[in-house]
């Protein structure tokens, strides 16, 4: 139990183009959602959580309006990169909080998504 | 702020010999912790996590870690490490800021097992 999938697992598009990274929880419903942003051989960077139904609340500067965060409902959260560059490639990690049934003090982890922007 | 060292960025060791990996946290309350373990190009997997109780945890694959508050320590153990170990291991810390309950990642530390 408690699996978080990401679609697509890798992505390469076009500097200027937008991509949609795809974060749901398979088995159970997350009341939050967090996106992380790891560069190669660092540590993970939280850069945003958010609430089904509302609005996500980002890390200090961290882009909001380049990372659209939607949280639409309870097993699905979208993070989409506008207009990508190539200083935004990077490895994109989601990770769910369930509901009180579960331990809300422990987050479950996607795989991950690499961004590659040419 | 609550934060999160690893001391060691990079340890090899041989197979069939001991591991311990370091993480000292900084947090005013009694913390949640973690150690997560990610192989290259994968995701993080939880190895083990404290809350409360037992100061002595065991986790997945023969790991275990060790709580002291004296020290302000969780350092990861296992007694005899195997090829397949090999990755990048991270320790984590959640921090109460009301429902946000967001995790705190160490810098991680790198770990090469030699045959």
């Amino acid at each position: 139990g408690a699996v978080v999938s990401q679609h697509p697992s890798w992505v390469i598009c076009k500097s200027g183009t937008s991509v949609k990274i795809e974060c749901r929880s398979l088995d159970f419903q997350a009341t939050t959602m967090f996106w992380y942003r790891q560069f190669p051989k660092q540590s993970l960077m939280l850069m945003a959580t958010s609430n089904e139904g509302s609005k996500a609340t980002y890390e200090q500067g961290v882009e909001k309006d380049k990372f659209l965060i939607n949280h639409a409902s309870l097993t699905l959260s979208t993070l989409t990169v506008t207009s990508a560059h190539p200083e935004d490639s990077s490895f994109y990690i989601c990770s769910a909080r369930a509901r009180a049934w579960r331990d809300v003090r422990e987050q479950y982890f996607g795989p991950g998504t690499r961004l590659t922007v040419t | 702020a609550q934060s999160v060292t690893q001391p060691d960025i990079h340890i090899t060791v041989s197979e069939g010999a001991s591991l311990e990996l370091r993480c000292n946290y900084s947090y005013g309350a009694t913390p949640y912790l973690f150690w997560y373990v990610q192989s290259p190009g994968q995701g993080l997997q939880l190895l083990l996590k404290y809350f409360s109780g037992d100061t002595l945890v065991q986790g997945i694959k023969g790991f275990e870690a060790e709580f002291k508050r004296s020290q302000s320590s969780f350092n990861l153990r296992k007694p005899s490490v195997h090829w397949s170990d090999a990755a990048e291991y991270f320790c984590a810390v959640v921090a109460h800021t009301g429902t946000a309950s967001k995790l705190t990642f160490g810098t991680g530390t790198r770990l090469q097992v030699t045959l």
